[in-house]
């Protein structure tokens, strides 16, 4: 249990559905951020928010859309999204999003999606 | 983005000592090493850190070379829930950019 819990943990949609996911954090963190981890790949940065305020977006298309309500929270939603767009996405926060150790991030368990 | 590399794959018996390499040559001064390490299909989780001195958790050992251009991540006694895809990462700005990293295999 790392303090980062991600809903649901599956996901099937199709191309023209919209979905949310959610990423919770529970250790007073100030920064959190989305990862993408598609088959055989390195993980990639999608996004990054500190002190709720995004600060990076990684050339991510336009039907990602990041939501940080507060601190504690971090949605992704999701829309009219394409089959290689199937992957895991991994959520994870940490104290903040500077240089050195209060960059620790604690990763979620991830969402399965799957696009059909 | 400071590059590292690791070996692609390795293997190491049960209760041995794991030794993970990994060269960063292009580091700067104030650049952090970091390790994590990822069971199949769980999120990554963070092992250790390191700037200019040896560290040492209950983790892991990390040994970072006096010029910082390598490091070796020390699994004392390694078991087998220790297999996995271990990353070795140069923090850059605010950014964790992940590699294809090293898959440690423990054998019994």
């Amino acid at each position: 249990e790392t303090g980062v819990t991600q809903t649901p943990r599956h996901l099937v949609m199709g191309m023209t559905n919209k979905k949310s996911l959610k990423c919770e954090q529970h250790l007073g963190h100030n920064a959190m951020y989305w990862y993408k981890q598609s088959a055989k790949k390195p993980l990639e940065l999608m996004f990054v928010y500190s002190l709720e305020e995004r600060v990076e977006n990684n050339s991510v298309p336009s039907r990602f859309s990041p939501e940080c309500p507060n601190s504690s929270h971090l949605f992704l939603h999701l829309h009219t999204l394409q089959p290689e767009d199937s992957a895991l996405y991994l959520c994870a926060s940490s104290l903040d999003a500077g240089q050195g150790p209060k960059n620790i991030q604690y990763f979620g368990a991830g969402t399965r999606l799957s696009v059909l | 983005d400071a590059k590292t590399t690791q070996p692609t794959s390795m293997d190491c018996a049960e209760g041995r000592a794991a030794n993970l390499p990994c060269n960063h040559s292009t580091i700067s001064g104030n650049e952090y090493v970091y390790w994590y390490r990822q069971i199949h299909s769980q999120g990554p989780q963070y092992i250790i850190h390191g700037l200019k001195n040896n560290e040492t958790n209950e983790m892991a050992s990390l040994i970072i070379t006096e010029d910082r251009k390598s490091s070796t991540l020390i699994l004392p006694h390694a078991t087998l829930r220790d297999t996995a895809v271990y990353y070795c990462i140069v923090l850059r700005s605010y950014q964790l950019t992940f590699g294809k990293g090293t898959k440690l295999s423990v054998i019994p």
